[in-house]
Order: C-alpha cells, then sequence, then structure tokens
C-alpha cells in the first residue's frame, strides 16, 4: 500500500522559495512503476495541477508556473520535492504530492496535504 | 489552461442519483479518454474515484460511474448516500501533456 507524506515549512515570506518534500513509502521513486506530481488548493478554491516527473524521464509543469518551480527526485531517501520561487500570497495552498502508476493518466495515490502559507 | 467547467453545486436527497458534468475542450477532454474524478472531504486526501473515462478503482463503490461525449465528460451517483457528501473534481490529460482540473462541484446530500 502506498502512502505519502509531505514535510517542509508551513510559512514562508514573500519573494522566497517554497520547499517542499514527499516522502513515499509502499513503493520506489526509482521504479520506474510511477509519475511522481504535486498539485494545490488555495483557500476556498479548487485543485491546480502543478508539474510531474518521471524517474526514467522528463519533468513537465503547469504553464502558468513552469518559471518558478522544480520538481526533483531523491532516490537515495525515496522522496521527491518541489520548490516554487518567488512567491507570493497567491501562493498560499493546500499542497499534495500524488502518484501516478506508469501507463495511468489519473493521480492514483495522494497524500494528506500540507498548507502552505505565504506571509511576512 | 483555463480550468475544465463545472456546475458549482448540484444538491440531492439519499437515495436519487446525480450527474456531474465537466466541459472542457478539443485539447483536453475532447482530445483523449484520460478523464478522472475525485472526491475530497474536509481533512482527506482526495480518493480518485474513476479514470479513463469510466473505470472504477477498485474498492470504489458502482454506485459511481462516469461517462464522455465529445468534450463534456459526466460522473454519475446513483442511490445517493450522506457519506457521498463532498467536493467532487475532473481533471483531464491534455496535448500538452499536461494536466488541467475542473473548477470543482459541490454535492450536498439534502
Amino acid at each position: 500500500q502506498v502512502q505519502l507524506q509531505v514535510s517542509g515549512p508551513r510559512l514562508v515570506k514573500p519573494s522566497e522559495t517554497l520547499s517542499l518534500t514527499c516522502t513515499v513509502s509502499g513503493g520506489s521513486v526509482s521504479s520506474g512503476a510511477y509519475y511522481l506530481g504535486w498539485i494545490r488548493q488555495p483557500p476556498g478554491k479548487g485543485l491546480e495541477w502543478i508539474g510531474y516527473t518521471y524517474y526514467r524521464g522528463s519533468t513537465t509543469y503547469s504553464p502558468s508556473l513552469k518559471t518558478r518551480v522544480t520538481i526533483s527526485i531523491d532516490t537515495s531517501e525515496n522522496q521527491f520535492s518541489l520548490r516554487l520561487s518567488s512567491v507570493t500570497a497567491a501562493d498560499t495552498a493546500l499542497y499534495y504530492c500524488a502518484l501516478s502508476d506508469f501507463g495511468d493518466y489519473a493521480f492514483d495515490y495522494w497524500g494528506p496535504g500540507t498548507l502552505v502559507t505565504v506571509s511576512s | 489552461q483555463s480550468a475544465l467547467t463545472q456546475p458549482a453545486s448540484v444538491s440531492a436527497s439519499p437515495g436519487q442519483s446525480i450527474t456531474i458534468s465537466c466541459t472542457g475542450t478539443s485539447s483536453d477532454v475532447g482530445a483523449y479518454d484520460y478523464v478522472s474524478w475525485y472526491q475530497v472531504q474536509p481533512g482527506k486526501a482526495p480518493q480518485l474515484m474513476i479514470h479513463d473515462v469510466s473505470n472504477r478503482p477498485s474498492g470504489i463503490s458502482n454506485r459511481f460511474s462516469g461517462s464522455k461525449s465529445g468534450k463534456t465528460a459526466s460522473l454519475t451517483i446513483s442511490g445517493l448516500q450522506a457519506d457521498d457528501e463532498a467536493d467532487y473534481y475532473c481533471s483531464s490529460y491534455t496535448t500538452s501533456a499536461t494536466y488541467v482540473f475542473g473548477s470543482g462541484t459541490k454535492v450536498t446530500v439534502l
């Protein structure tokens, strides 16, 4: 049973970089079995896809965020990370990490989500 | 890319059926049969309910069904139960190899 857990600072100052890590248990990020992605939900708003990466392939980002976002994999810790630079209050959101089984076009496994607030 | 269009809210009594629409474009919903649906309840991780337009993951009740016609996908919940009260989001893979979510629909069980 795949389980995901997000960790990282819950409060980030404007113009700084938001950094979150998703730790995967019950599956391997380097197996090639999963696409590894991030999704967020601002308070009172809908879900927004941020991007995904694949161990044996490329990384794809949302067009609206691609100039500020980086998703990377740490195989030694079985984790993958999100970095979002130059944050503003509009980046305040519940951040989810999610896995898609390779060959699927849906988000099969989700972590519980972490609220990150951008404020000085 | 713009969010897929869903009704803001749908409500019905227990036992009734509801259908939630999800309208996109020829670059997303209309391009592939890669539409999925998610149930989001407060304090819980989102749950995949339908993938590839009409396929249910293991463990999902057969009261949930999906379909698609052209640029509009639909999620139907039959035999509505109190536990079905949640926000529901559609998602589609796009011709740019990205994903887009719907605007979300709040389902209320009266």
